[in-house]
């Protein structure tokens, strides 16, 4: 069955670094989500993307945050100057068409910790 | 924004028992989704609910959304060890999810 994939599983960084989070959605589906889950908290949308732009994005996205579709399969969260409380799970997933009847797959995810 | 609350926030079943999470919302669903998680790892899709009354179920598993669309319930049936994990309720929030807090499942041999 297809399938979400996210690298790397896990990232260490130092504060004040880069990071960027990779993901290959499911090969036909049009709609990318970035969601992230810090910690003993809710699972928390970040962003959608569709036809290479933003379609929305959550207070939580602001100016350190970018998302980008490089090439016909990967999907990339960039995080700029990272802070502690950027720490997280990071999820990304995908879905066919945004209808409601359509369900969004996710991928494993990726641990973020910031030192 | 729609707030989903889960209960219970976990539960010890043994295995054999029946077990049932309630998912509420504070607005209308129009589309709830119940996934599940282990821990440290990605969310799965379990089922999707749109109409209010819809039933469905898989393999042991059966979610319901009650009339008024506000309220689903995910019901397992002689539950097994595969089904421990972290059990999310998802609304759709204009195409975007919000989600409960989980449900942790244990179940013990």
């Amino acid at each position: 069955e297809p399938e979400v994939t996210q690298t790397p599983s896990h990232q260490v960084t130092q504060m004040g670094q880069e990071v960027i989070l990779r993901c290959v959605p499911i090969s036909n589906h049009l709609y990318f989500y970035w969601y992230r889950q810090i910690l003993g908290q809710k699972v928390e949308f970040l962003v959608s993307f569709y036809n290479n732009e933003i379609s929305e994005k959550s207070e939580i996205f602001d100016d350190q945050f970018s998302v980008e579709r490089p090439d016909g399969s990967n999907f990339t969260l960039k995080i700029r100057s990272t802070k502690l409380e950027d720490s997280a799970m990071y999820f990304c997933a995908s879905s066919d068409r945004q209808m409601v009847d359509q369900p969004q797959h996710f991928g494993d995810g990726t641990r973020l910790s910031i030192l | 924004s729609q707030e989903l609350e889960q209960s219970p926030q976990s539960l010890i079943v043994q295995e054999g028992k029946n077990l049932t999470i309630n998912c509420t919302s504070s607005k209308t669903l129009y589309g709830l989704y119940w996934y599940k998680q282990k821990y440290g790892e990605g969310l799965i899709f379990l089922m999707m609910l749109q109409k209010g009354g819809e039933e469905k179920s898989h393999e042991k598993i059966t979610a319901k959304l009650d009339e008024k669309k506000q309220q689903s319930s995910l019901h397992i049936t002689a539950s097994q060890p595969s089904h421990a994990g972290i059990y999310l309720c998802g609304a759709d929030n204009d195409y975007k999810l919000s989600f409960g807090a989980g449900t942790t499942v244990t179940v013990r041999a």
